[in-house]
């Protein structure tokens, strides 16, 4: 079975650019995640979906981050515009059941470097 | 605020002996704890889990370990092999939920 599937594997920009990253899940899972996750930090969760429905966007900050997931499958994450503290590694995971915690299956993420 | 905490940002093992480590929440209504393992240039997989009604939970060489009182869980690694070197992540999460906090990691290194 191929894996959650993630790019570009890396990225470098300068602040106020824009960046988009790309995820495709694991085929028939209908939870998709996006993580931040912070040089010596762990992962925090910034959007949840449930199929193409968001579940969670609790921790995404709106006002320049934004997530779709169009048909249920694919899904974009965009930073617009990045300033130094979004550089990241970006992970997308999927889960084949919903509200089911240890079932994710993570990608493997994209560093991104804002200069 | 930190609610999930490893204070060990690393710990190096011999192969063969045991690994422990440690976590630390301050969320009294976390009721659900997750170990996950990351090798470098790969997303985290999960490796064990317990819930609060437990105090331990054991899956071949790793055993979870959570004293309420204390806020603490810990996993153990016996016997510990050059495989397991990887980053070890723990989260916790409130009402069973998927949205976890997850502490800052303790990089495992075991040494042949």
């Amino acid at each position: 079975e191929a894996g959650v599937a993630q790019s570009p594997r890396y990225k470098i920009i300068e602040k106020r650019q824009s960046v988009a990253f790309w995820c495709n899940p694991i085929s028939g899972h209908a939870t998709l995640y996006w993580y931040q996750q912070i040089l010596g930090q762990g992962p925090k969760l910034l959007i949840q979906f449930q199929n193409n429905g968001v579940v969670d966007d609790s921790q995404l900050p709106k006002d320049r981050f934004s997530a779709e997931r169009l048909k249920g499958v694919d899904s974009t994450l965009k930073i617009q515009p990045a300033k130094l503290e979004d550089s990241a590694v970006y992970l997308c995971a999927s889960s084949p059941q919903p509200g089911l915690a240890g079932s994710e299956y993570f990608g493997p993420g994209t560093r991104l470097t804002v200069t | 605020d930190q609610q999930v905490k490893q204070n060990s940002p690393s710990l190096s093992v011999q192969e063969g002996r045991i690994s422990i480590l440690n976590c630390d929440y301050t969320n009294s209504m976390f009721d659900y704890f997750l170990w996950y393992k990351k090798y470098p240039a790969e997303g985290p997989t999960f490796l064990i889990s317990i819930s609060s009604i437990k105090d331990k939970n054991e899956d071949g060489r790793f055993t979870v370990f959570l004293n309420k009182s204390a806020k603490h869980l810990s996993l153990h690694i016996v016997p510990s092999q050059p495989g397991d070197s990887a980053v070890y992540f723990c989260a916790a999460s409130v009402n069973y939920g998927q949205n976890f906090v997850f502490g800052p990691g303790t990089r495992l290194s075991v040494l042949p």
